[in-house]
């Protein structure tokens, strides 16, 4: 089975410019998770899908930052302008159905550089 | 809201040594638990979890139990090995299943030979 896909994997940018991940989740996954994990840290809930429509995204600073997963399936997150602050790994993850006992599955992650 | 506290790293053991990694948390409800693990140059992978109070998830030789009395997911294992070496993070998950996982800021754990 194929594991959750994201590109790029690597990505460096000027401060103010604009950036855009890519994820696809494992087939059949209705919940899709973006997190940031800033070095030295654990990841951060940026935002939740289940299946099109957004479940939870009071973490995601919607100035700067917006995501989308159009039919269901593979979904974009965007950042612009980019700030400094925002250089991280951003992960996508995915899971059956979003309940609380579900194992969630990541991605290797996109490693985002603002200079 | 919810948190996740686990032990400072790095941590460095002796191959075969007996490895304890704390995790405690504050949550409302009854939430579940995990253990996930970054091997070096890889994505986070699932290493175990436990659903509800006193149950003990385990993989790999590794083992944590759901104590909600001292809400705490302490991570065990009996003898590691140079392989073990990773990152290890703590996390929960609300009862409700909305918010996603809530992660410790993760343990460095350096087994040397």
């Amino acid at each position: 089975e194929a594991g959750v896909a994201q590109s790029p994997r690597y990505k460096i940018i000027e401060k103010r410019q604009s950036v855009a991940f890519w994820c696809n989740p494992i087939s059949g996954h209705a919940t899709l998770y973006w997190y940031q994990q800033i070095l030295g840290q654990g990841p951060k809930l940026l935002i939740q899908f289940q299946n099109n429509g957004v479940v939870d995204d009071s973490q995601l600073p919607k100035d700067r930052f917006s995501a989308e997963r159009l039919k269901g399936v593979d979904s974009t997150l965007k950042i612009q302008p980019a700030k400094l602050e925002d250089s991280a790994v951003y992960l996508c993850a995915s899971s059956l159905s979003g309940g609380s006992t579900d194992t969630q599955y990541f991605g290797p992650g996109t490693r985002l550089t603002v200079l | 809201g919810d948190s996740v506290t686990q032990m400072e790293g790095p941590v460095t053991l002796s191959e075969e040594a007996f490895l304890t990694i704390n995790c405690t948390y504050t949550a409302t409800g009854y939430p579940s638990l995990f253990w996930y693990v970054q091997y070096p140059g890889e994505g986070l992978q699932l290493l175990l979890k436990a659903t509800k109070a006193d149950d003990k998830g385990s993989n790999k030789g590794f083992e944590a139990t759901y104590r909600k009395e001292t809400t705490s997911f302490h991570l065990e294992k009996g003898s590691v090995q140079v392989s073990d070496s990773a990152v290890y993070f703590c996390a929960l998950m609300p009862g409700g299943g909305a918010d996603g996982l809530t992660f410790g800021k993760g343990t460095h754990l350096i087994i040397q030979p």
